[in-house]
């Protein structure tokens, strides 16, 4: 089955600087990558998610980029802000997220005022 | 409209007593998932269903863990004889179904955090 590895566990950045998280899989039938985020005591929420044919994706402030060869993707974050602080969790679907979602074991960024 | 319901919102159950966990999907969605999320973890996969049928049964734990969907809507997990181990957060998840060819993402509910002593 799937597998998932997300890194690093913990980071921690100065307000305004951009942030990097990185995650490799290792089913290559994989084709759905979202992102969730997950504030204290709060439901996972998409911030934004990506499929295999596609290279980068932007929204905003926040960017995926997947490089399918290698099998790994990342979320960038520029300009953090303090609001960004939470547990980010990238995951993998080999069914278009229809089927589950095999996560990887979180984030926890912390933005330094 | 409403999201994803979960009830109840905390259960604390005596090692061995069964408990069942309920989720109500975002209307009209017909993919349903149940998660767990242990303390401090990521979530791990238990089931989906589409409509009233489960494709993948892969991530139960164990044979003290069912699930049923009845309707195309509301969802039951069951835990049998539960386990101290059994402790968590179960978390319920619903889609549209837009095909394995599409972006389907899964709206989470709140949880339902379950102690076992």
């Amino acid at each position: 089955g799937e597998n998932v590895e997300q890194h690093p566990s913990t980071l921690s950045v100065q307000e305004g600087d951009s942030a990097v998280i990185k995650c490799t899989y290792s089913d290559s039938a994989s084709n759905y990558f979202p992102w969730y985020k997950q504030e204290l005591g709060k439901r996972p929420q998409l911030i934004i998610d990506i499929r295999s044919n596609v290279g980068e994706k932007k929204d905003q402030r926040i960017a995926v980029t997947l490089n399918k060869t290698a099998k790994h993707f990342s979320l960038h974050i520029t300009e953090t802000q303090p609001e960004d602080s939470a547990v980010y969790f990238c995951a993998a679907s080999a069914g278009g997220g229809a089927d589950g979602l095999t996560f990887g074991k979180g984030t926890h960024l912390i933005i330094q005022p | 409209g409403a999201g994803v319901s979960q009830s109840p919102s905390n259960k604390v159950t005596e090692k061995g007593k069964d408990v069942e966990l309920r989720c109500d999907p975002i209307s009209g969605h017909t993919a349903l998932y149940w998660y767990r999320q242990s303390l401090g973890q990521g979530l791990e996969f238990l089931i989906y269903f589409q409509g009233n049928s489960a494709p993948d049964k892969s991530g139960l734990p164990s044979d003290r863990f069912s699930a049923e969907r009845t309707g195309g809507s509301v969802s039951t997990l069951t835990i049998q004889r539960t386990q101290q181990e059994d402790s968590a957060v179960y978390l319920c998840a619903s889609s549209l179904d837009r095909g394995l060819l599409s972006y389907n993402e899964q709206f989470f509910g709140p949880g339902t955090r379950l102690t076992v002593l």
